[in-house]
């Protein structure tokens, strides 16, 4: 089955602890992003990558760090996570950019504390 | 730069009813536009999308949207809805000239359908 796999799908953790949440695809896609949904805002984008080795900042990348060393994997990564990043988080990926539209995986609910 | 403005935060409408989800857009480019639903604790997934051509575009569960250019409008409209249609919805644009770049969403519209 065709699909984005995001792993944990809820996370609790303490201000300053480094955590990752994984980001997998299937389908061989190029393009793949990470969202924050709040409510009230929508969907923010965090950061996003076109290639393997290619990553660029979006709307909010202030305290996140990613990577793309395979097409398949786009890890997110919080350095030192702050209450302000509780979040729902989607991990989203497309054959090649925004035309072709997004398959999402189902969201990590973070709560920092 | 793009942004989004969806009129209506929450729609309440009865089960076979028709229901219109408002999407005004702003920007200086030509866009792309796109209508997202989210189901309750799952991802979001794509009803239909705008490129060129018709302006009246026809998704999926019976949804359609019409691009209007002159009110850079993208209103979402159903004839009949179900219960199953309870759902946020996400409007999108980004710029047609740069399909890698920035897809701007929405705050959403949280339709709820009783019967």
């Amino acid at each position: 089955e065709a699909q984005v796999t995001q792993n944990p799908r809820y996370l609790i953790t303490v201000t300053g602890k480094k955590l990752t949440v994984t980001c997998s695809q299937n389908m061989n896609h190029e393009y793949m992003s990470w969202y924050r949904q709040d409510p009230g805002l929508g969907l923010r984008q965090i950061y996003y990558s076109m290639n393997v080795e290619v990553t660029d900042k979006g709307d909010v990348p202030e305290g996140y760090k990613v990577s793309r060393k395979e097409k398949r994997n786009f890890p997110l990564i919080l350095e030192s996570p702050s209450p302000n990043q509780t979040s729902l988080y989607f991990c989203a990926s497309s054959p090649h950019g925004n035309d072709y539209g997004y398959t999402f995986g189902s969201g990590t609910r973070l709560t920092v504390v | 730069a793009q942004s989004v403005t969806q009129l209506d935060s929450q729609v309440p409408v009865f089960e076979e009813a028709p229901v219109e989800l408002r999407c005004n857009y702003s920007s200086s480019v030509s866009v792309y536009l796109f209508w997202y639903v989210q189901y309750p604790n799952q991802g979001l997934q794509l009803l239909l999308k705008y490129l060129s051509g018709s302006t009246l575009v026809k998704g999926i569960n019976g949804f359609e949207a019409e691009f209007n250019k002159s009110q850079t409008s993208f209103h979402l409209r159903k004839p009949s809805v179900h219960i199953s249609d309870t759902a946020e919805y996400f409007c999108a644009v980004s710029d047609r000239g740069d399909s890698w770049g920035k897809l701007q969403f929405g705050a959403g519209t949280q339709v709820v359908v009783t019967p």
